[in-house]
């Protein structure tokens, strides 16, 4: 069964650097998201991604983040400027059709900012 | 606004139903999903409703949906401890790009 996946599992950077985190979607699917999950808390929408660009983003989605999808497959979320708030599960998550809009979700990416 | 809201904690023991409820503020909202996080894993889609359906049942899981009242519940019947994990309420605001909006979710721990 074809599944979204996520790398690195576990990420541990240092307050200021960059991370880009990567996805590989489900391969028929068009349209990408991205959730972040502060332990504990709600998951929270970031951002959405259709041909090619953003079509909508969240007040959590700011200048420090961007969105790319390089090739085909891969859909990846760079952090440019990393700080300790950004410390959260990010999910990847993906769909083929937004009229019943059945996402399917990455098993995430755990990243730890110190 | 949109806003999803979900009871934090429900206890069951095993072979007894459960019913993990949730309200939500869009009306525009044309699905409504539930979904379930087990331990450090992925969010898992369960189950979903169509907002012109009062339920919709799925082997051990019925969906009810009040549209009137903005309610949703997720009855999972038999429970068994494999069941016990996070389970998300969300709601998809119509006339936007798919973005999924959260409940807190509801821890189920069931008991032997």
């Amino acid at each position: 069964e074809p599944e979204v996946t996520q790398t690195p599992s576990h990420q541990v950077t240092q307050m200021g650097q960059e991370v880009i985190l990567r996805c590989v979607p489900i391969s028929n699917h068009l349209y990408f998201y991205w959730y972040r999950q502060i332990l504990g808390q709600k998951v929270e929408f970031l951002v959405s991604f259709y041909n090619n660009e953003i079509s909508e983003k969240s007040e959590i989605f700011d200048d420090q983040f961007s969105v790319e999808r390089p090739d085909g497959s891969n859909f990846t979320l760079k952090i440019r400027s990393t700080k300790l708030e950004d410390s959260a599960m990010y999910f990847c998550a993906s769909t083929g059709l937004l009229q019943s809009n059945e996402q399917f979700f990455g098993p995430g990416t755990r990243l730890t900012v110190l | 606004g949109e806003d999803v809201e979900q009871s934090l904690f429900l206890s069951v023991r095993e072979g007894d139903s459960s019913v993990i409820n949730c309200t939500y503020t869009d009306s525009s909202s044309t699905y409504l999903y539930w979904y379930k996080q087990e331990p450090g894993a992925g969010l898992q889609l369960l189950t979903y409703i169509f907002s012109n359906m009062d339920m919709k049942q799925d082997q051990r899981l019925t969906v009810l949906l009040n549209k009137k009242d903005k309610h949703l519940s997720l009855r999972i019947a038999d429970t068994q401890t494999g069941d016990s994990a996070i389970y998300f309420c969300a709601e998809s605001p119509q006339g936007n790009t798919g973005k999924l909006i959260f409940g807190q979710g509801t821890t189920l721990q069931v008991k032997p």
